[in-house]
């Protein structure tokens, strides 16, 4: 049972343009997301976060947005650049746990 | 600089052979978390460990075990009734932060 998905396994965009990434979870009692970028053989590494009190949080060119009542989010890169070529993981917590559940990624290529 | 270890990052072992994936780390973080990652599958909780000398099944758990005898260091070993453990296998610890992952190791079982 995947509680957190993300439907779209990857997504081109050209440099300077948005890139938008989605993320859907099942779980209601999740309220806490992270998005975590990772590059090949590497350990992905931590982006972004976002509260279930907020639906809005920004980092530079990197927003994300929260939407509780469809339990989506969705990272938004802006402009995007070839060095955000990468697959983009997202994550989600309840209060209670102690364990992350991610999402299948999402690999981004931004091309020239 | 603080962070985490993971050795060695590929290895190989013969069908029917345990293994042990070794994670130190040097953040002085209480918790540790074993992933592994299959292609479309994304991250997968393997085990975790709250603090020394406790640790839980994550959600596939099966087929491994692990050991948690200093706060530094948490080994998986993978044993040979994982079916399929040919995988990318993650190391990650967290304080009171989001998880930070070391490099991974790549096993190939044949």
């Amino acid at each position: 049972d995947q509680q957190v998905k993300q439907n779209s396994p990857s997504l081109s965009v050209q440099e300077g343009r948005i890139s938008i990434l989605n993320c859907d979870y099942t779980n209601s009692m999740f309220d806490y997301f992270l998005w975590y970028k990772k590059y090949p053989a590497e350990g992905p590494t931590f982006l972004i976060s976002i509260s279930s009190i907020k639906d809005k949080n920004e980092d530079g060119r990197f927003t994300v947005f929260l939407n509780k009542s469809a339990k989506h989010l969705s990272l938004h890169i802006v402009p995007s650049q070839p060095g955000d070529s990468a697959v983009y993981f997202c994550a989600a917590l309840t209060g209670t746990a102690s364990k992350l559940t991610f999402g299948t990624g999402t690999r981004l290529q931004v091309t020239l | 600089d603080g962070g985490i270890t993971q050795s060695p990052k590929y290895l190989f072992r013969k069908e029917g052979q345990n293994v042990t994936l070794s994670c130190e780390q040097n953040l002085n973080h209480d918790a540790m978390y074993w992933y592994r990652q299959d292609p479309g599958q994304g991250l997968r909780l393997i085990y975790y460990s709250q603090i020394v000398n406790d640790f839980q099944k994550g959600d596939i758990a099966e087929g491994y075990s692990v050991s948690r005898e200093k706060k530094e260091s948490f080994p998986l070993t993978v044993t040979s009734a994982q079916k399929n453990p040919t995988a990318f296998y993650l190391c990650a610890s967290s304080g009171n932060s989001p998880l930070h992952f070391g490099n991974g190791t790549r096993l190939t079982v044949t």
